[in-house]
C-alpha cells in the first residue's frame, strides 16, 4: 500500500520550454500532495503543499508563476516548471499524504529534470 | 542555526556491523520523527515512523528519540551491502499533512 508514481522519472528540455510532471497516489486518496525538490548532495527543500481543489501554498522564495502546480483530483497533483532555464535543472520529488489516519507522507520515485 | 542538524557523513562499515545514525535539532514542537532511506537518483523510502519519545523496533532496525535531549537516532544492526544508501531523518510538529523538516542526510557504505 501506500504507493505514489511519478512520471516522467526523467526529461530533458531546451532552455524556454515548459515541462510538466504529474504525481498519483495509486492505492490511496491524497487530501495533500507536497513538491519538493533535491540538489546532489542535499536535502529536500519543500517548495510547495496543494490540497485537492485548492491553490497551492508556496513556500518562501518560490516562485509560483513558475512552478505551477494543480491538484485537480484526489490521486493526481502536477507540476509545471514554464519557460524552464538551466538552473531548474534538479531532481523533483512529490510526496502525498492520504488524509485523517494516515501517518505519515509517502514519498514517490522522483523526476530528474535536465534543462539545456 | 538549521533546525535539524544530521552529519552527512559519508559513514563506511564492514558488514555485519552496528550502524549508528544520528540526529539533533532545536524545535521543541516536534512530536512527529521519521527515517527514511533513499538509494541515490530514486525518492525516499519511509522506513520508520515514530511519535514523541521512546524506541520503535523493525527487524534490524530501531528509531530512538530523547526529546529532553533534541536528539534521535537509528540503529542498523547486522548491516548488510543493500543498506549502502542515505539517510534522512525527519521531523513534524503535525501530522503527516504539516511540514516536515528533514535533514541533509547521511550517506551509508556498507563494505562486503
Amino acid at each position: 500500500g501506500a504507493v505514489v508514481s511519478q512520471h516522467p522519472s526523467w526529461v530533458i528540455c531546451k532552455s524556454g520550454t515548459s515541462v510538466k510532471i504529474e504525481c498519483r497516489s495509486l492505492d490511496f486518496q491524497a487530501t495533500t500532495m507536497f513538491w519538493y525538490r533535491q540538489f546532489p548532495k542535499q536535502s529536500l527543500m519543500l517548495m510547495a503543499t496543494s490540497n485537492e481543489g485548492s491553490k497551492a501554498t508556496y513556500e518562501q522564495g518560490v516562485e509560483k508563476d513558475k512552478f505551477l502546480i494543480n491538484h485537480a483530483s484526489l490521486t493526481l497533483s502536477t507540476l509545471t516548471v514554464t519557460s524552464a532555464h538551466p538552473e531548474d535543472s534538479s531532481f523533483y520529488i512529490c510526496s502525498a499524504y492520504g488524509g485523517t489516519g494516515a501517518e505519515t507522507q509517502y514519498f514517490g520515485p522522483g523526476t530528474r529534470l535536465l534543462v539545456l | 542555526q538549521k533546525e535539524v542538524e544530521q552529519d552527512p557523513g559519508p559513514l563506511s562499515v564492514p558488514e555485519g556491523a552496528i550502524v549508528s545514525l544520528n540526529c539533533t535539532y532545536s524545535n521543541s514542537a516536534f512530536q512527529y520523527f521519521m527515517w527514511y532511506r533513499q538509494y541515490s537518483r530514486k525518492g525516499p523510502e519511509l522506513l520508520m515512523y515514530t511519535y514523541s519519545s521512546g524506541n520503535k523496533e523493525d527487524g534490524r532496525f530501531t528509531a530512538q528519540v530523547d526529546k529532553s535531549s533534541k536528539y534521535i537516532s537509528l540503529f542498523i544492526r547486522d548491516s548488510q551491502p543493500s543498506d549502502s544508501a542515505t539517510y534522512l531523518c525527519a521531523m513534524s510538529a503535525q501530522r503527516g499533512y504539516q511540514k516536515v523538516t528533514f535533514g541533509t542526510g547521511t550517506k551509508l557504505q556498507v563494505i562486503p
